[in-house]
């Protein structure tokens, strides 16, 4: 089946690390993607990895990857309340993207 | 921005009405996909064309119908319309030259059925 699934919900204080977990199901997917969904606007590619590494680093994003488990982790450090959102994993099917539910982080002081 | 315009941001309608969603996708992109964003479904892939033509489908119910036209933009045709439809309707289109496969997304809109 084509099933991403990821956690709804996660709250964090600010200037803790954010780990949101996300399981996705086509081992053949090629990338897989973070994007970020800030209230009222569309979806925004926050990161994204191939599938022949295993971790990528970008400023305060770290995206682990675990091909056996068919898992992604995305982990944000040091979050700000500007972080908080829907985050939403993706993996490449083919030419379209599939997505998971959504994992809301909301980040309190 | 994205360079993805989708029109009209916000529609309210009645059940059994049909309404149009247009996207105009990135200058240059051939691929368009559109996608529905329901609380209590996630974003759920619907209908992806390129250059014309349909080249993938995912559960788009039949009451919906798309295309593309030669200048590239896109209409979501959505007809006999259910309170289960209101939903943000995202439109996103990608390139050829983009290896990764990102896309680029729209601020879609929300279509509210009452």
């Amino acid at each position: 089946g084509e099933d991403v699934e990821q956690s709804l919900f996660l709250s964090v204080r600010e200037g803790d690390s954010s780990v949101i977990n996300c399981t996705y199901t086509d081992s053949s997917s090629t990338y897989l993607y973070w994007y970020k969904q800030e209230p009222g606007a569309g979806l925004q590619l926050l990161t994204y990895i191939f599938s022949n590494m295993d971790m990528k680093q970008d400023q305060r994003l770290t995206v682990l990857l675990n091909k056996k488990d068919k898992h992604l982790s995305l982990r944000i450090a040091d979050t700000q309340t500007g972080d908080s959102a829907i985050y939403f994993c993706a993996e490449r099917n083919t030419d379209k993207l599939i997505f998971g539910t959504g994992t809301r982080l909301q980040v309190f002081p | 921005d994205s360079g993805v315009t989708q029109t009209p941001k916000h529609l309210i309608t009645a059940t059994g009405q049909r309404v149009t969603l247009r996207c105009s996708p990135r200058s240059g992109d051939l691929s368009v996909y559109w996608y529905q964003q329901s609380l209590d479904q996630g974003l759920q892939f619907l209908i992806q064309y390129y250059n014309g033509e349909e080249r993938a489908k995912g559960n788009i119910l039949e009451r919906f119908s798309a295309q593309q036209f030669p200048d590239l933009h896109s209409e979501l045709n959505l007809s006999s319309l259910e309170l289960g439809d209101s939903a943000l309707y995202f439109c996103a289109s990608s390139g050829e030259l983009s290896n990764t496969g990102e896309l680029f997304f729209g601020e879609g809109s929300r279509l509210t059925v009452l």
